[in-house]
């Protein structure tokens, strides 16, 4: 069966420093893949998307994302975190040649930015 | 232009009882998935609507079913409760259900709390 992994379940850093969640995904097909953030007490939003196209996608608050399909990765990436960005962030893939439009989500990495 | 919502926010289940829960879409979208959210979990997939019928379908038994009305927004049900089904549901909409391009969008969510 289809899967996703987040190896990183909780990440601590500090102000200004530099991030990458890791995400990957069992299946050699067609994906659509996203990247949804839940800030504490509110519902998952969506950060970014990669459907098709350039494999560096760029989203809301200066997050990014690079789709490297040898690797079957879709990693998040952002320069320099601030504290606002503590969060939960799920990895999510539609595995298109299935049929099935339904999200597969990672287990999530949680992530505390410390000021 | 109003988000997806859902209804109730909270709500707290006795063993064995029965559960209705609501969502409506974002306005122009037809599509209704349900997810299930159990705490410290990536959300889980549990059927989607379009055009009323329940077009596919996760890994859940059959005390759980929904239901689309013509204007598009979706009631998911849950009979004989057990502990177990205690989570967030969440409703996300989308537009359109066999595309090339399938985002969706997240309601708060429901907590179901079963004791």
């Amino acid at each position: 069966a289809q899967s996703v992994s987040q190896h990183n379940h909780h990440v601590i850093l500090s102000e200004a420093a530099s991030l990458e969640l890791g995400c990957n995904y069992s299946y050699g097909g067609t994906v659509n893949l996203f990247w949804y953030v839940q800030y504490p007490g509110q519902h998952l939003q969506l950060l970014l998307k990669y459907f098709s196209g350039d494999p560096l996608v760029k989203g809301i608050k200066g997050f990014e994302a690079e789709f490297i399909k040898s690797k079957f990765s879709f990693n998040l990436r952002k320069p320099s975190v601030q504290w606002s960005d503590t969060a939960e962030y799920f990895c999510a893939v539609i595995f298109m040649d299935t049929g099935r439009r339904a999200l597969t989500f990672g287990s999530g990495t949680r992530l505390q930015v410390q000021p | 232009d109003a988000g997806v919502t859902q209804s109730p926010t909270h709500l707290i289940k006795t063993r064995g009882q029965q559960v209705t829960l609501r969502c409506s879409p974002k306005s122009g979208h037809d599509t209704v998935s349900w997810y299930q959210q159990a705490l410290g979990q990536g959300p889980q997939f549990i059927f989607q609507y379009y055009e009323e019928e329940e077009r596919q379908r996760g890994n859940f038994p059959d005390r759980f079913s929904g239901h689309q009305f013509p204007n598009y927004s979706s009631e998911l049900n849950v009979n004989a409760l057990l502990l177990g089904d205690s989570a967030l549901y969440l409703c996300a909409s989308s537009l359109g259900a066999g595309g090339k391009i399938f985002e969706q969008y997240f309601g708060p969510g429901t907590r179901l709390t079963v004791t």
